[in-house]
């Protein structure tokens, strides 16, 4: 059975670090490309991006290149997504997602909550 | 970046009465290999999205067969033959022919 288990809710402060984490299992992690989409409060989906685990091959929406990092540890069957300086508008939930053979999502993580305030 | 628009962007509906949805895009979704990457989604209230149906028409596994898509190169219709009460929330297309990969803005669908 394909799961992918997001880490928990994190609440920081303006300017702090954050890494949350996606956690596979159940099929190949290497060979399928994982995204991470974005959904503000109220507010619909938003790709961020994706990456290929194999060999970390990383790819970022214009909208959100250089904002965030997305990451693999292939060792652990694990993607990540980390800030170096939030900002409240970071506050979201972020969804994992495995993309499927022709590019749709077909498996998604439970959500992780990021909330940014002072 | 490719644009969808998406209509109506709520959608009361009546338990057993058929229901669809509208999907638009900026540009052709027709690759040149043949297929049409449009895929869509359904979010339950409190819940993550999950696949509906993928390359504009194909049913995703597990997913009633009351859900179809319909359309080619920019127009696209998601149909419920017969709603039920368990299908509300908010239904998104997505175009996964170019990234990056953009999302509509979403149908909230409710019982009336």
């Amino acid at each position: 059975e394909v799961q992918l288990v997001q880490s928990g809710a994190e609440v920081r402060k303006p300017g702090e670090s954050v890494k949350i984490s996606c956690k596979t299992s159940g099929y190949s992690f290497n060979t399928y490309w994982i995204a991470w989409v974005r959904q503000m409060p109220g507010k619909g989906l938003e790709w961020m991006g994706l990456i290929y685990p194999d060999d970390s091959d990383t790819r970022y929406s214009p909208s959100f290149e250089g904002q965030v990092t997305i990451s693999a540890d292939k060792s652990i069957n694990t993607a990540y997504l980390q800030w170096s300086g939030l900002k409240a508008s970071d506050t979201a939930m972020y969804y994992c997602a495995r993309h499927g053979t022709d590019w749709y999502l077909d498996f998604w993580g439970q959500g992780s909550l990021v909330t940014v305030s002072s | 970046d490719i644009v969808l628009t998406q209509s109506p962007l709520s959608l009361p509906v009546t338990p057993g009465e058929p229901a669809s949805i509208s999907c638009r895009s900026s540009q052709s979704l027709l690759h040149s290999n043949g297929n049409t990457y449009l895929d869509w989604y359904l979010q339950k209230p409190g819940q993550s999205p999950q696949l509906l149906i993928f390359l504009g028409s194909d049913r995703a596994s597990g997913v009633p067969d009351r859900f179809s898509g319909s359309g080619s190169g920019t127009d696209f219709t998601l149909t419920i033959s017969r709603v039920e009460a368990e299908d509300v929330g908010v239904y998104y297309c997505m175009q996964a022919l170019q990234p990056p990969f953009t999302f509509g803005p979403g149908t909230k669908v409710d019982i009336k």
